[in-house]
């Protein structure tokens, strides 16, 4: 289907490694969102893309935290030194625009940090 | 300090009834609120959404109430089938693009 892919599914890393996780949003959506999911809570916002550039990014927990979408399509959310707290599932959405309300999630990448 | 939340995590519904989700926030500034679908290990799928000027919204068995005053929006799904056993989450956004998401309201529907 053409829905909004993540890779990898599931990342499993050590203390203090880095780690990039990469979404693909469907076609011709203009708008990119990266959420985080914790065990028993919904998601949570991190940062928000529209074309290329960050035209949000008041949700990133801390520096150790960066996303880029080069080319206005495929975006990589990067983690610095993880911490066995930046364990959750990452989401990736896309919508049509940024103010077009539905906003479409792919399957997400589970990040475990040991 | 949460300004989307469903207070009930659980609901569980008979086949064939009605299934009501809560959902209650702060900021009277949101402009639409959505309801999203949630199965394990896949990521949340949309439901409806309802603007903040309308009171209503039906798409087939999934109807979405706003009462602003209240701050309080609901979701009724009648009838209810064990397909639709999932967890629930509703949002809200505004001019900013990002949603805000409750914790989610985990419904059962049994045969």
């Amino acid at each position: 289907g053409a829905g909004v892919s993540q890779t990898p599914s599931n990342k499993v890393t050590e203390k203090g490694k880095y780690v990039e996780l990469r979404c693909d949003p469907i076609s011709g959506h203009t708008a990119l969102y990266w959420y985080r999911q914790s065990l028993g809570q919904g998601p949570e916002f991190l940062i928000y893309f529209q074309g290329t550039g960050a035209a949000d990014d008041s949700g990133l927990p801390n520096d150790r935290f960066f996303a880029v979408r080069p080319e206005g399509s495929v975006s990589t959310l990067k983690i610095q030194r993880t911490e066995r707290g930046d364990s959750a599932v990452y989401l990736c959405a896309s919508s049509l625009r940024p103010d077009y309300n539905e906003q479409f999630f792919g399957p997400g990448t589970r990040l475990t940090v040991l | 300090d949460q300004q989307v939340k469903q207070n009930s995590p659980s609901l569980s519904v008979q086949e064939g009834r009605i299934s009501i989700l809560n959902c209650d926030y702060t900021n009277s500034m949101f402009d639409y609120f959505l309801w999203y679908k949630k199965y394990p290990a896949e990521g949340p799928t949309f439901l409806i959404s309802i603007s903040s000027i309308k009171d209503k919204n039906e798409d087939g068995r999934f109807t979405v109430f706003l009462n602003k005053s209240a701050k309080h929006l609901s979701l009724h799904i009648v009838p209810s089938q064990p397909g639709d056993s999932a967890v629930y989450f509703c949002a809200a956004g505004g001019s900013q693009g990002n949603l805000i998401f409750g914790k989610g309201t985990k419904l059962s529907v049994k045969p």
